[in-house]
């Protein structure tokens, strides 16, 4: 069935360090491909999306492309803020026949040191 | 105020009993879907709904029932609850199924 692979870290990094977070999927359709990010104590809130192959999704700094050869849509991010620490989750969705298919990937958890 | 709550936001029960958990959103969007988030699963869809009085079962829907009889309203029951249901659970809604998700806050369930 769909999965989405996630580093599951924790990662941890330095205030103005580079940040990727690789994620991969298998989908029996054509996904559209997400990033969401979860602060504590919150929902999960949309940090970037793409709904084809070579699209670039960007948001507050941070990117992944669409990449349907190697099935991955990595985040990136030049320089991560303290205030970036969250919890960050892939994410596809994917019409199957007769019905849709949601799927999450595990979470990568990020912590920012000043 | 618009948006996707939940209710109630803590909820001790104990093992056996019924338990409703509520989920309100105000953009009459079609789509609404419950999750729960464990430590080591990430997210996993319990049940979705495509529209008012249509349900689907997700990955994980066994010991809940679902109904959707307003658009705005989906509500989740555990009809007897069992500690393996301790659990945040997470409510959310969408416009499209490619559109993205608006998620609620949250609801952590307790079952001792």
């Amino acid at each position: 069935g769909d999965s989405v692979t996630q580093m599951e870290g924790p990662v941890t990094l330095s205030e103005e360090a580079f940040l990727t977070i690789n994620c991969t999927y298998t989908a029996t359709g054509y996904p559209s491909l997400f990033w969401y990010v979860q602060y504590p104590g919150e929902g999960l809130q949309l940090l970037l999306k793409a709904t084809k192959a070579d699209d670039k999704g960007s948001n507050k700094g941070f990117e992944a492309t669409y990449r349907k050869e190697t099935t991955s849509f990595h985040l990136e991010k030049g320089s991560v803020q303290v205030s970036d620490s969250a919890v960050y989750f892939c994410a596809l969705i994917t019409e199957i026949n007769y019905g849709q298919n949601f799927v999450f990937g595990p979470g990568t958890r990020l912590s920012v040191l000043p | 105020d618009a948006g996707i709550t939940q209710s109630p936001r803590y909820k001790i029960t104990e093992t056996g009993r019924q338990v409703t958990l509520m989920c309100h959103q105000t953009w009459s969007h079609s789509y609404m879907f419950w999750y729960r988030q464990d430590l080591g699963h990430g997210l996993r869809l319990i049940y979705y709904s495509a529209a008012a009085d249509i349900t689907d079962k997700g990955e994980v829907p066994d010991g809940y029932v679902v109904s959707r009889s307003k658009t705005e309203n989906f509500p989740l029951t555990l009809e007897s609850a069992t500690r393996s249901q301790t659990s945040v659970y997470f409510c959310a809604s969408s416009g499209n199924y490619h559109h993205e998700q608006f998620f609620g806050p949250g609801t952590r369930l307790t079952v001792l």
